[in-house]
């Protein structure tokens, strides 16, 4: 088990171009959440799914995002035409089931807008 | 609207005494807390959880304490260590909102040797 990983863990990017972040959750974790962090602030909900279903988004999650866990496994999380504000930390979580509330982080994608 | 709070930006402890971090919530639908431990530039990592059908929770050197009446947890590191300075974060969660984890701000925990 080699835990969460993200990639890339650090992009840089002018204001206006795409990006796109991708994450591997444990092998056996159906359960897959993405969360945003600015400075001074806790993680916030951005989306979840389970498997390849997406069933819940936050309003944080402006028609500019997209995320995607095709096959119920890899996720990756767009941002098209981005804003100085999008920069942030994106952190990818995933967990086991319903029954685990415990969810195990990645170490994160920390994303500067210029 | 803040549902998880931790008031207390900065904590410093001397090396081998108890640290303590507090958190209040204001969701009645919350019912399941965790704590994570976080480095610069790393992901949280999951230190502690309890779920609201108990009050405390003990894992080592670390135990959480939850009092629902008062919507407020707390966790007790005992005995402190170098090893322990990190920024820690309150997280609770809803059995009936899909496990997803509203933190608190963090509070910064320097443990001075």
């Amino acid at each position: 088990d080699t835990g969460v990983s993200q990639d890339p863990r650090h992009k840089i990017t002018k204001r206006g171009q795409n990006v796109t972040f991708r994450c591997d959750p444990i092998s056996e974790h159906n359960r897959l959440y993405w969360y945003r962090q600015t400075l001074g602030q806790g993680p916030e909900f951005l989306t979840y799914f389970q498997n390849e279903a997406q069933l819940e988004k936050s309003r944080l999650l402006s028609d500019r995002f997209s995320a995607e866990r095709p096959k119920g496994s890899f996720s990756t999380l767009e941002i098209q035409r981005t804003e100085q504000g999008d920069s942030a930390m994106y952190l990818c979580a995933s967990s086991l089931d319903r029954s685990s509330y415990e969810q195990y982080f990645g170490p994160g994608t920390r994303l500067t807008v210029t | 609207d803040q549902q998880v709070k931790q008031n207390s930006p900065s904590l410093s402890v001397q090396e081998g005494r108890i640290s303590i971090l507090n958190c209040d919530y204001t969701n009645s639908m919350f019912d399941y807390f965790l704590w994570y431990k976080k480095y610069p530039a790393e992901g949280p990592t999951f230190l502690i959880s309890i779920s609201s059908i108990k009050d405390k929770n003990e894992d080592g050197r670390f135990t959480v304490f939850l009092n629902k009446s008062a919507k407020h947890l707390s966790l007790h590191i005992v005995p402190s260590q170098p090893g322990d300075s990190a920024v820690y974060f309150c997280a609770a969660s809803s059995s009936f909102g899909n496990e997803k984890l509203t933190f608190g701000t963090g509070t910064r925990l320097t443990i001075i040797p």
